[in-house]
């Protein structure tokens, strides 16, 4: 596709319940990052990928939140023993190479924990 | 209290008019600094990118300013149209001394363009 593309556009699950969130990057584009947007807020940074690897993954809150991205192109942001206070819009971002170069980001998965 | 700090909160002004959004910060040191556009329910969409040597960037309608100096910028917004409507978010750009960038994001200005 053109752009970033993030699965599911939304989700709804009950509190302790896991769940993944998909990020598809633009082709080609070797930096992906994450971040978690709460209402009327701006982003907030969780997790970068340079290639296959966390390259700054100081944002995680705790550690019931991991991602990976085993291929170096789609990532998978996995939240475990969800909390009510994990809701939010989870973007996912990617660039062609290095931090320097420009973000394009994804619609966002809207998160809600019941 | 956020390292980046935009203002105003929202803003409502009428279509064909101008309009001028700040972002100031304390951010330090400083690699960058963006603006984006975020329309509700999107992801954001990069409208500028200045680095401390530069003093003003325009994209169309946009012009987005910087003093490095103050840790000032401003985002100016000329003839407003409908479709501007939507949150402006400024970004601030740190180095890190593990070689990577710390982006630290302001939380928005909403703004709102009536017919």
């Amino acid at each position: 596709g053109a752009g970033v593309s993030q699965t599911p556009s939304n989700k709804v699950t009950e509190k302790g319940k896991y769940v993944e969130l998909r990020c598809d990057p633009i082709s080609g584009h070797t930096a992906l990052y994450w971040y978690r947007q709460s209402l009327g807020q701006g982003p907030e940074f969780l997790i970068y990928f340079q290639g296959t690897g966390a390259a700054d993954d100081s944002g995680l809150p705790n550690d019931r939140f991991f991602a990976v991205r085993p291929e170096g192109s789609v990532s998978t942001l996995k939240i475990q023993r969800t909390e009510r206070g994990d809701s939010a819009v989870y973007l996912c971002a990617s660039s062609l190479g290095g931090q320097k170069e420009e973000q394009f980001f994804g619609p966002g998965t809207r998160l809600t924990v019941l | 209290k956020n390292q980046v700090e935009q203002s105003p909160q929202s803003l409502i002004i009428l279509e064909g008019k101008n309009c001028t959004l700040q972002c100031n910060y304390t951010v330090s040191p400083f690699s960058n600094l963006r603006w984006y556009k975020q329309d509700t329910g999107r992801g954001p969409v990069s409208l500028t990118i200045m680095t401390f040597s530069e003093n003003t960037k325009s994209n169309g309608r946009y012009t987005a300013t910087l003093d490095a100096d103050t840790k000032q910028s401003s985002l100016h917004i000329t003839a407003s149209q409908l479709s501007d409507s939507a949150s402006y978010i400024c970004v601030v750009s740190q180095p890190t001394t593990s070689g990577t960038y710390k982006y630290i994001f302001g939380t928005g200005t909403r703004l709102k363009v009536l017919a």
